[in-house]
């Protein structure tokens, strides 16, 4: 049974830059949250999706979002990129009104 | 707001020792409480969690954590600790309506010595 599946697992980007993120959540699971890990800090919640939406939102700007497909996975997207959004973006999957999380291993973004 | 506090960015504890990492959390209602564990180079795996019920919460790899309501504490234990337990662990807390949306501590780093 395959778990979160998250690519790529490492990128390199400059400033000013766009990125995607692609994850596949667990089997069975049709609830995806994104979380955003910078070095030494625990993970910050960025959104989440259900249902091909955007159900709760963390505290980041608009220059982060994301999309749900009718498959369930999910795409991050970041515009305009700054060397702070630097970080490990976790991705992960659950229920629906679960709150049981399976991450996957992450992307880890780069920015120069 | 909730928030998250992990007494200790660092824990070095002897193989076979007692392992003990601490987590302390602010919260307007009574909140859904985790503990996490992240090894090198991969995502974050549920060790245990507090919802509802039974104060002592037994997780897996012998991990157990208390919730104590009157200290707003969940406190993390292992009684004997083994070299795979080096790792990073998060504390995290959720509000009961707001399922999957975690906030977590900063993390503790665990380095198991001989």
């Amino acid at each position: 049974d395959a778990g979160v599946t998250q690519s790529p697992t490492h990128l390199i980007k400059t400033r000013g830059q766009q990125v995607t993120l692609r994850c596949s959540p667990k089997s069975g699971h049709d609830t995806v949250s994104w979380y955003q890990q910078a070095l030494g800090q625990g993970p910050q919640f960025i959104f989440q999706y259900y249902e091909e939406e955007e159900r709760q939102r963390g505290n980041f700007p608009d220059r982060f979002s994301g999309h749900q497909f009718p498959n369930y996975s999910s795409e991050l997207n970041v515009n305009a990129l700054l060397l702070g959004d630097s970080a490990l973006y976790l991705c992960a999957s659950s229920l629906p009104g679960a709150n049981v999380l399976t991450f996957g291993a992450g992307s880890r973004l780069t920015v120069l | 707001a909730q928030s998250v506090t992990q007494l200790g960015s660092h824990v070095s504890v002897s193989e076979g020792a007692l392992v003990l990492l601490r987590c302390n959390y602010s919260s307007s209602v009574p909140p859904y409480l985790f503990w996490y564990v992240q090894y090198p180079n991969q995502g974050l795996q549920l060790l245990l969690k507090y919802t509802t019920g039974a104060t002592l919460v037994k997780g897996i790899n012998g991990f157990e954590a208390e919730f104590k309501k009157s200290e707003t504490s969940f406190h993390l234990t292992k009684p004997s600790a083994h070299m795979s337990d080096a790792a990073e662990y998060f504390c995290a807390v959720s509000e009961t309506d707001s399922w999957g949306k975690l906030q977590f501590g900063a993390g503790t780093q665990v380095v198991v010595t001989p």
